[in-house]
């Protein structure tokens, strides 16, 4: 089984500032990928970005990057520069490698930027 | 190239009403998943279509709710005399269906409401 927890219901962060939301993670299979979406109020998923649990780097895109401790089960994402488009929910998910590649969720941290 | 697309948007039906929710998959995309989120559960998943392969029906909450996928491609799923508790927004994914990383690229949803 699997287990994301995001701790932090909502943030507050000032535009052109960095933001860190906060996720962890629980599973018993071997080779897994962690994922963060995004889901604007239009109710769309966004992905953002990916990090395999055998990657040796964190993984970036763009603004985004993810901030990636195996052994302490984190992965957290890093937003730098933020911009009053980032206001949103941020999901953090993860699946196994094989088998059912289902995404478990976590319950999503309201990121809200102020200008 | 297209995403997701899903149909309809919005559905407002009777208690004990049937309704049919789509999915039109990314073009080559192997993997099709439905998934529920709601103000109590968050997100969950529902069933998993990988290929020509049996369905992973393991999420469905009862009896009533039932999916196909014709072709490999376009996705119904089905609710059966719907209950005021299946309120919510559906949400439908489609990969490509490989190993290693594999994203999960979703589509709008449909919102769901039972009077």
């Amino acid at each position: 089984a699997q287990k994301i927890t995001q701790t932090q219901p909502g943030m507050f962060v000032q535009e052109k500032e960095a933001v860190t939301l906060d996720c962890t993670y629980d599973t018993s299979d071997p080779s897994y990928g962690l994922f963060w979406y995004k889901q604007p109020s239009s109710g769309e998923m966004i992905f953002l970005i990916y990090q395999g649990s055998y990657d040796q780097q964190n993984a970036t895109e763009g603004r985004y990057s993810l901030n990636f401790q195996k052994a302490r089960k984190s992965a957290n994402l890093v937003i730098s520069a933020s911009q009053l488009g980032d206001s949103a929910m941020y999901f953090c998910a993860m699946s196994p490698d094989t088998g059912r590649r289902a995404l478990t969720f976590g319950s999503g941290t309201r990121l809200q930027v102020q200008p | 190239g297209a995403g997701v697309s899903q149909s309809p948007s919005n559905k407002v039906t009777e208690k004990g009403k049937d309704v049919e929710l789509r999915c039109d998959p990314i073009s080559g995309h192997t993997a099709l998943y439905w998934y529920r989120q709601s103000l109590g559960q968050g997100l969950e998943f529902l069933i998993y279509f990988q290929g020509n392969s049996a369905p992973d029906k393991s999420g469905l909450p009862s009896d009533r709710f039932s999916a196909e996928r014709t072709g490999g491609s376009v996705s119904t799923l089905t609710i059966q005399r719907t209950q005021q508790e299946d309120s919510a927004v559906y949400l439908c994914a489609s990969s490509l269906g490989g190993q290693g990383k594999e994203t999960q690229y979703f589509g709008p949803g449909t919102r769901l409401l039972v009077l």
